[in-house]
């Protein structure tokens, strides 16, 4: 699976758009971008993912670059909830272990009153 | 829907005791993975599991830990015997068919080990 690279940390006020950064410069072409969150003391959480086009839900917007060598998932309206690790995953269909997810640390969102 | 359940939530124990943590998916999710999570890091995969075989287990100390998933539903994790660095959060998740990488997570158990 490819890696990922993410800031350790990043602030964001309430009510403001949060964009978090990842880049994923070996990503290869049948590869997804998966992002999940993880609020503390419970189970990581699934957002959002894409292939190469822009996606957006009820939860997040993913925004991917036209090399696919970097995204950003965008939270519009951060609020205090919010806060949590933050993990970009790269993975797609590898064999016997599809989809393998490969976490690293993440980036700490925390969102200010 | 009911969510992924685990059990115990916490547990304490001595080192070189044993412990089992208890699994219950998602209903009708095929694939089931149990994952260890040390303090300050991302979770790490131990053991994934199609229905009742395991499809992945490159990275389950089989010294100590094992896992099963008997009739394809639940699933129990062992540790015997287990070790001071062994003290971690212990996640469950399971995913539905088609294969894809969207993993519904539980809980956890949260094991410290004296």
């Amino acid at each position: 699976d490819a890696k990922t690279t993410q800031p350790t940390s990043m602030d964001c006020a309430e009510g403001r758009a949060a964009n978090l950064p990842c880049n994923h410069s070996t990503i290869s072409g049948n590869e997804y971008v998966y992002w999940y969150r993880q609020i503390h003391s419970q189970g990581p959480q699934y957002i959002i993912h894409g292939l190469k086009n822009n996606e957006t839900n009820e939860m997040a917007s993913l925004i991917i670059t036209e090399d696919r060598k970097s995204s950003t998932l965008i939270l519009p309206h951060a609020t205090l909830r919010d806060t949590a690790v933050y993990y970009c995953i790269v993975t797609g269909y590898s064999g016997g272990s599809n989809y393998k997810l490969t976490f690293g640390k993440g980036t700490l969102l925390t969102v200010n009153p | 829907e009911a969510g992924v359940a685990q059990s115990p939530r916490y547990k304490i124990i001595e080192k070189r005791q044993s412990v089992a943590f208890w699994c219950n998916p998602i209903s009708g999710h095929a694939t089931l993975y149990w994952y260890q999570q040390i303090l300050g890091q991302g979770p790490k995969l131990l053991i994934q599991f199609q229905n009742n075989g395991v499809v992945d287990d490159s990275q389950l100390p089989k010294d100590r830990f094992s896992a099963e998933r008997l009739k394809g539903v639940d699933s129990t994790l062992k540790i015997q015997p287990a070790k001071l660095e062994d003290s971690a959060v212990y996640l469950c998740a399971s995913s539905p068919p088609p294969a894809g990488g969207e993993q519904y997570f539980g809980p956890g158990t949260r094991l410290t080990v004296t």
